[in-house]
């Protein structure tokens, strides 16, 4: 079922960094997707949502799909120490399956 | 508000005890999903529900059960049989083939 592979990290950064997180997909017929963010001991919640290839973006969170690569990314600019958490790219089928996600650490 | 409503936050079970972790939500969502985290590991699916009097086994689903006899309730159920049940609970539900929303989880402890 790991039809999306994703960057296993952790990524530690300074704060004000650029962030860069990555997930590619193998499943050509998924239409949408999300970036969902995991604080400790908290259920995960939906970061970012997108259908279509190109960039959305929201404030400091950019979410980048190519779906002829299936690739797709989180940026996030100027990072912040609130945004240390772990970050999801679930697959989109019937069932939603989650990865271990990516731990990412802002240092101030 | 609307929205997913786990209880209770923590829960200690003894060994061959059986213990029931709640699910409500109030956003009208046909589709229902219960989740196990382990320390640092990502969310595996133990059983979801696309609709009511319906449910299908996720990957670990031995040692669990579930109802969904109602459409905003989705009961689990960690049984004696599941011999290693301490772990982090999270419930979600969909209403449609996006946009997942979960609870805000059960910690299931053994004492």
């Amino acid at each position: 079922q790991k039809e999306v592979e994703q960057d296993p990290g952790p990524l530690s950064v300074p704060e004000g960094a650029i962030v860069s997180l990555n997930c590619t997909y193998s499943n050509s017929a998924f239409q949408y997707f999300m970036w969902y963010r995991q604080y400790s001991r908290k259920g995960p919640e939906l970061l970012m949502y997108t259908y279509s290839s190109g960039n959305k973006e929201d404030g400091r969170f950019t979410a980048q799909v190519d779906k002829s690569s299936k690739y797709i990314s989180l940026f996030i600019r100027d990072s912040q120490p609130s945004d240390s958490a772990t970050y999801l790219c679930p697959n989109t089928g019937n069932q939603f399956y989650f990865g271990t996600g990516t731990s990412l650490t802002v240092i101030p | 508000d609307g929205g997913i409503t786990q209880s209770p936050k923590y829960l200690f079970r003894k060994e061959g005890q059986n213990v029931t972790l709640s699910c409500e939500q109030n956003l009208n969502h046909d589709a229902m999903y219960w989740y196990r985290q382990d320390p640092g590991q990502g969310l595996r699916l133990i059983y979801y529900s696309q609709i009511v009097n319906d449910f299908q086994k996720g990957d670990i689903a031995e040692g669990y059960s579930v109802s969904r006899e109602k459409k905003e309730s989705f009961p689990l159920t960690v049984t004696s049989a599941q011999k290693n049940p301490t772990a982090f609970y999270l419930c979600a539900s969909s209403g449609g083939k996006e946009k997942l929303f979960f609870g805000s989880g059960t910690q299931l402890s053994v004492l």
